[in-house]
């Protein structure tokens, strides 16, 4: 079975552009989560949706970032303009459930992000 | 607020020592989740292990055992007889029943073992 998939692996790009990364959850899992992972700050959650409705979206830094789930299998976590201080692992994960208190998060491979 | 404390940022050790990671975690909740996760040094991060908070039975999977002691807000994580697949970042989590579902994670361990 396929797992999380997130797209893409790496991503270099030059301040002030538009970074977009997509996730696709594992197949009948309704809720996904963005997290951001970095040698500073560690792993934050950035937003939760369930059932494709964003739920909390406290974690997300600023108006430059934005998340949308179009569908249960698609999300996408976009970054308009990007800056240097948004170069991180962002991770992507699923789970069967409400959130992470119904089991564990399944994660994807993670997009590593380079803001230039 | 919810808070998730792993003191020991790096460990090595030597192949078949044991290496135990500590975690202490915060709350105010009485029902809620503790997780402990790898990330190797590919990157992506494994589920090991979910316990909830009534549910304090030490567990053995194999070579990892875990350690859930309420009266000291602790969720310790011993590898028995250490390798080298197990040289990766350890991460504990939280998780509160009424906190939107938020996973808070430590800052992990970095565990190195030596061949």
């Amino acid at each position: 079975d396929a797992g999380v998939i997130q797209s893409p692996r790496h991503e270099v790009t030059e301040m002030g552009q538009e970074v977009t990364l997509r996730c696709k959850p594992i197949s009948g899992h309704n809720s996904l989560f963005w997290y951001r992972q970095t040698m500073m700050r560690g792993l934050e959650l950035l937003i939760y949706f369930n059932n494709n409705v964003p739920i909390d979206d406290s974690g997300m830094p600023e108006d430059r970032f934005s998340a949308k789930m179009p569908n249960a299998s698609f999300s996408t976590l976009k970054i308009q303009p990007s800056e240097p201080r948004d170069s991180a692992v962002y991770f992507c994960a699923s789970s069967l459930g409400q959130g992470a208190r119904s089991g564990e998060l399944f994660f994807g491979e993670g997009s590593r992000l380079t803001v230039l | 607020a919810q808070k998730v404390t792993q003191a020991q940022t790096e460990i090595s050790v030597v192949e078949k020592e044991d290496v135990t990671l500590d975690c202490v975690y915060e709350t105010r909740d009485t029902t809620y989740y503790l997780f402990w996760y790898k990330q190797p040094p590919s990157g992506e991060l494994v589920f090991l292990i979910r316990r909830n908070s009534f549910d304090e039975q030490n567990e053995i999977s194999g070579r990892y055992s875990w350690n859930f002691q309420k009266s000291t807000s602790s969720f310790n994580f011993t590898i028995t007889a250490s390798q080298v697949v197990d040289s990766a970042v350890y991460f504990c989590a939280l998780s509160e029943a009424d906190g939107n579902n938020r996973l808070a994670f430590g800052k992990g361990n970095q565990v190195v073992v030596i061949p």
